[in-house]
């Protein structure tokens, strides 16, 4: 079983759509929780990130995080053509090296297509 | 201004044959990253250097050696190319804040095909 586990999709929506995308973890010492949007043929770019439980929103998007079932979720509200790309979910656990950096695991990514 | 920028974009090369992909970050950052994305999306870790030391190597072939001239640098070589080496190789860089998070900024991605 991988660490962290997506749906690859696609995921089809009309515009207009509200869009639930999820990831489901295994390793409990994950502590920061991202949601990372990838464009075709570009590299990912961090949308929101969020710390141990709880929601975060920043304007059509919603991070919803719950440690205890080890899921979390990403909501796109009023979901425009120009969200279609690939969402990829990215963990992190403290790497015990110099102070600790962030090791990301990301999920396989969820292709979401948003039809005008 | 491109924040992280990787040449080439695009790498077609025959079998055994060795390739280097450059990275450059004008961030100011003192931590970058090589990632491998494979044909199914999927972004792994390779290699992280802090101010041009090594400090994550995720069990990746030694036929991968990364080099860092500089903080604001990190090249990824590669011997003996393997068919199974085709996929995307993606830089990123970060500013350690001492914390576990630190929010990771990805370059455009060189495409790797190994024919």
């Amino acid at each position: 079983q991988k660490e962290v586990e997506q749906d690859p999709g696609p995921l089809s929506v009309p515009e207009g759509a509200i869009v639930s995308l999820n990831c489901t973890y295994s390793n409990s010492a994950f502590q920061y929780f991202m949601w990372y949007r990838q464009y075709s043929r570009k590299g990912p770019e961090l949308l929101m990130y969020t710390y141990s439980s709880g929601n975060k929103e920043d304007g059509r998007f919603t991070a919803q995080v719950d440690k205890s079932s080890k899921y979390i979720s990403l909501f796109i509200r009023d979901s425009q053509p120009s969200d279609s790309a690939t969402y990829l979910c990215a963990m992190s656990v403290e790497t015990l090296v110099r102070g600790g950096y962030s090791t990301l695991t990301f999920g396989k990514g969820t292709m979401l297509l948003v039809s005008p | 201004d491109t924040a992280v920028s990787q040449t080439p974009k695009y790498l077609v090369t025959q079998m055994g044959n060795d390739k280097s992909i450059k990275c450059e970050q004008n961030l100011g950052h003192d931590t970058m990253y090589w990632y491998k994305q494979d044909s199914k999306k999927f972004l792994k870790i390779m290699f992280s250097y802090n101010n041009k030391e090594l400090i994550i190597n995720e069990t990746v072939p030694n036929r991968f050696s990364p080099k860092s001239p500089d903080k604001a640098h990190l090249n990824l070589h590669i011997n003996s190319l393997e068919l199974g080496d085709s996929a995307v190789y993606f830089c990123a860089s970060s500013q350690e804040r001492g914390s576990s998070y630190n929010e990771q900024f990805f370059g455009p991605g060189t495409r790797l095909t190994v024919l």
